[in-house]
């Protein structure tokens, strides 16, 4: 039963091969994000949809790029992977925007050699 | 300074203690407030919201202090499988961004 799902769960790639992580969720809730989190920090928002809207976060780098074809499905699109985008990459979502829970996904490790 | 910080601890207490931590936002408009558990290499998950006056459920209590800007997560009665990160979550606006602190660390001995 699980609501937010994320494939892989491990991705490897190598230093400027294009990779793309997926996130779908049960949820038929509305936003779906994308977060970014090295080890010991934080999450970091990369960007979000509210429903087809895009919302991308002013310091969110030109080589992250996100799809979303349908309400249940949101993809990340890493064009040009550096070494220094190695970490864990979470998908959540919300039924609105707001004072709503996000529900995350099991996240996608990346590693970039 | 941060717009949500914490100290990361880590936070080493024997079973059956009490501990709290404290988090301090810097947006005096934002609006509401929660506490994620996150467990090593896993997903973050909602512990619980915080709300202005305060709630509790079981072992955890949470207390928001507007005036000071800071909030508050007690455990009582310390399991070993409460040893987990404890993220603080902000949303400044009413835009569904989320701010999060770096996380405090709990370490619950036998």
């Amino acid at each position: 039963d699980a609501m937010v799902i994320q494939n892989p769960r491990y991705q490897v790639t190598q230093f400027g091969k294009p990779v793309t992580l997926s996130c779908s969720q049960t949820l038929n809730h509305n936003v779906m994000y994308w977060y970014q989190q090295k080890s010991s920090q934080a999450p970091k928002l990369l960007f979000h949809y509210y429903d087809k809207d895009f919302n991308n976060e002013a310091d969110t780098p030109d080589n992250f790029q996100s799809r979303r074809p349908n309400t249940s499905f949101c993809f990340l699109d890493i064009r040009s992977p550096g070494l220094g985008d190695a970490a864990m990459y979470l998908c959540a979502t919300s039924r609105g925007q707001g004072f709503d829970e996000q529900f995350f996904g099991p996240g996608t490790r990346l590693t970039v050699l | 300074r941060k717009e949500v910080e914490q100290d990361p601890g880590p936070f080493n207490v024997p079973e059956g203690a009490t501990v709290a931590f404290n988090c301090t936002y810097s947006n005096s408009a934002s609006q509401s407030f929660f506490w994620y558990r996150q467990d090593c290499r896993k997903e973050p998950k909602l512990l619980m919201s915080v709300y202005s006056s305060g709630n509790e459920d079981g072992r955890f209590t949470a207390q928001l202090n507007r005036a000071s800007q800071y909030i508050s997560l007690l455990i009582r009665d310390s399991k070993l499988s409460d040893s987990a990160t404890y993220l603080c979550v902000v949303n400044p606006s009413n835009t569904g961004k989320l701010i999060f602190g770096q996380g405090t660390t709990l370490q619950v001995k036998p």
